[in-house]
C-alpha cells in the first residue's frame, strides 16, 4: 500500500458526460501529480499541484482541470468526454523539499468512455 | 522533453542478464526507476541524483551519467518476478525540479 488512495477505481460513462477523480495523498505530502495512461502506453504528465497551487502543467487538454484542496486532496476533471479518453488515470504524491525524492502512486482509476 | 528508452522490449530466460537505456537531451537534474506490472500501479525502484552514481538493491541497479545525460538500469541473475514495464523518469534542471516525465517505457518479460 503506497498511501495514495485514488476513487473510484473503476469508471464507465458515456461520451460528452463530464467525471471528476479524487486523489488523496500520503499523509504529509505536499505534491501531487496527475498521469495518464491509454492502453499499454507510457505515464503521460498532466499536471502538478503543490500545496494548492499549479506547479507544473504537461499534455493537458483544455476540457481536462484539477485542483488540489487545502486539505491537499487533488481532483481531476475531465469533461465533454470522448472515446479517446479512455485510459488508466494515475495520481502520484511526493514529499517535496530541496532533494528529489521518490513519488508514490495510487492504485489509478480506469476510466471507461463508451 | 520526454527521454528515451531502450530497447522498446526484451525477452529473457530466467537467470540472464538485462540492461536498459534512458537518455534525455537536456541537463538532468535526476533519473528515477520504476517497475509496472500489467494494469497496476508504478512501484519505485530507485533515484539517482549526481553524475556517476550508482545505486542497487537486490539484484537491480542503476548508473548515472550526468555528462552524457543517460541512465541505465541493470538488471543480473533475473527473476521471473521481474516481469513488466520499466519506465525510467527524468527531471530536467532548465525546468521545475519538481516536475518527473517518464519514457515510454520497457517491457522485460522473464520466461522459465
Amino acid at each position: 500500500d503506497s498511501g495514495v488512495t485514488q476513487t473510484p477505481k473503476h469508471l464507465i460513462t458515456a461520451t460528452g458526460q463530464r467525471v471528476t477523480l479524487r486523489c488523496s495523498p500520503r499523509s504529509g505530502d505536499l505534491s501531487v501529480y496527475w498521469y495518464q495512461q491509454s492502453l499499454d502506453q507510457g505515464l503521460q504528465f498532466l499536471i502538478q499541484y503543490y500545496n494548492g497551487e499549479e506547479r507544473a502543467k504537461g499534455n493537458i487538454l483544455e476540457r481536462f482541470s484539477a485542483q488540489q484542496f487545502p486539505d491537499l486532496h487533488s481532483e481531476l476533471n475531465l469533461s465533454s468526454l470522448e472515446l479517446g479518453d479512455s485510459a488508466l488515470y494515475f495520481c502520484a504524491s511526493r514529499a517535496s523539499g530541496t532533494v528529489s525524492t521518490e513519488a508514490f502512486f495510487g492504485q489509478g482509476t480506469r476510466l471507461t468512455v463508451v | 522533453q520526454q527521454p528515451v528508452q531502450s530497447p522498446q522490449a526484451v525477452i529473457l530466460r530466467e537467470g540472464e542478464d538485462a540492461v536498459i537505456n534512458c537518455s534525455s537531451s537536456k541537463a538532468l537534474y535526476s533519473v528515477h526507476w520504476y517497475r509496472q506490472k500489467h494494469g497496476e500501479a508504478p512501484v519505485f525502484l530507485m533515484i539517482l541524483l549526481k553524475g556517476g552514481e550508482q545505486k542497487g538493491h537486490d539484484k537491480i541497479s542503476a548508473s548515472f551519467n550526468e555528462k552524457k545525460q543517460q541512465s541505465s538500469l541493470y538488471l543480473t541473475a533475473s527473476q521471473l518476478s521481474y516481469s513488466g514495464t520499466y519506465f525510467c523518469g527524468t527531471e530536467i534542471k532548465e525546468t521545475s525540479y519538481d516536475k518527473v516525465i517518464f519514457g515510454p517505457g520497457t517491457s522485460l518479460s522473464v520466461i522459465p
